[in-house]
């Protein structure tokens, strides 16, 4: 079955600590976006990928970083420069940049202990 | 920046009844989108309009869109306990630079009792 395969499901960090988030899609999708949702603020765009080795900010990427350097994987780094890192995060993909749905993963829960 | 937003922020029906959540937004947009997503899980995509039309269903789902007003409904019809969940309205929207984003409301909180 195709999809979107976010790992781990629930991570834990330590003050200081870089964890990296993975994401890996089968679709063949071109386009892939990492998403932030914290309670009662919704989604916002962290970073996101419209063609491999190529990647743009979103909304809010200070203390995130990203690579794409093959079309299935998107990982997600939240660096110790993130400050309030605990939240819930969100993978998604579409074929192309515009004018589709996107797919989403099941979430990596991420804690600071 | 949040361009979606949500109405009302929380709905609570009984199982047979219908809902409607409404969404509004500040500029021009591409295309529109909800979206469902179950406590602690992804979003699932439901149904895209495009800025040309007017309305579209999907099964149990009618979805219009009123560009004049900035606005957009999702109408659950005959909802079950299963249809508990938030819903997310998403404008894909240009966001300068040459790129465009889709940008996500706060979103419904549905609730239907059995």
């Amino acid at each position: 079955d195709g999809g979107i395969t976010q790992s781990p499901k629930y991570l834990f960090r330590k003050e200081g600590q870089n964890v990296t988030l993975s994401c890996e899609q089968n679709l063949n999708h071109d386009a892939m976006y990492w998403y932030r949702q914290d309670p009662g603020q919704g989604l916002r765009l962290i970073y996101y990928s419209q063609i491999v080795n190529d990647f743009q900010k979103g909304d809010i990427a200070e203390g995130y970083s990203v690579s794409r350097e093959k079309k299935e994987s998107f990982p997600l780094t939240v660096t110790s420069a993130q400050k309030n890192p605990t939240a819930f995060y969100l993978c998604a993909s579409s074929p192309g940049a515009r004018g589709y749905g996107y797919t989403f993963g099941s979430g990596t829960r991420l804690t600071v202990v | 920046s949040q361009q979606g937003e949500e109405d009302p922020q929380a709905l609570s029906i009984q199982e047979g009844e219908n809902a409607t959540m409404n969404c509004s937004y500040k500029t021009s947009i591409n295309n529109l989108q909800w979206y469902r997503q179950n406590s602690g899980r992804g979003l699932v995509h439901l149904i895209l309009i495009r800025s040309n039309e007017r309305e579209k269903h999907s099964g149990r789902l009618r979805v219009t869109l009123d560009t004049s007003k900035k606005s957009s409904s999702l109408l659950i019809t005959a909802s079950r306990a299963a249809d508990t969940a938030s819903y997310f309205c998403a404008t894909d929207a240009y966001s300068g630079a040459g790129s465009y984003q889709l940008t996500f409301g706060k979103g419904t909180k549905l609730s239907v009792i059995p």
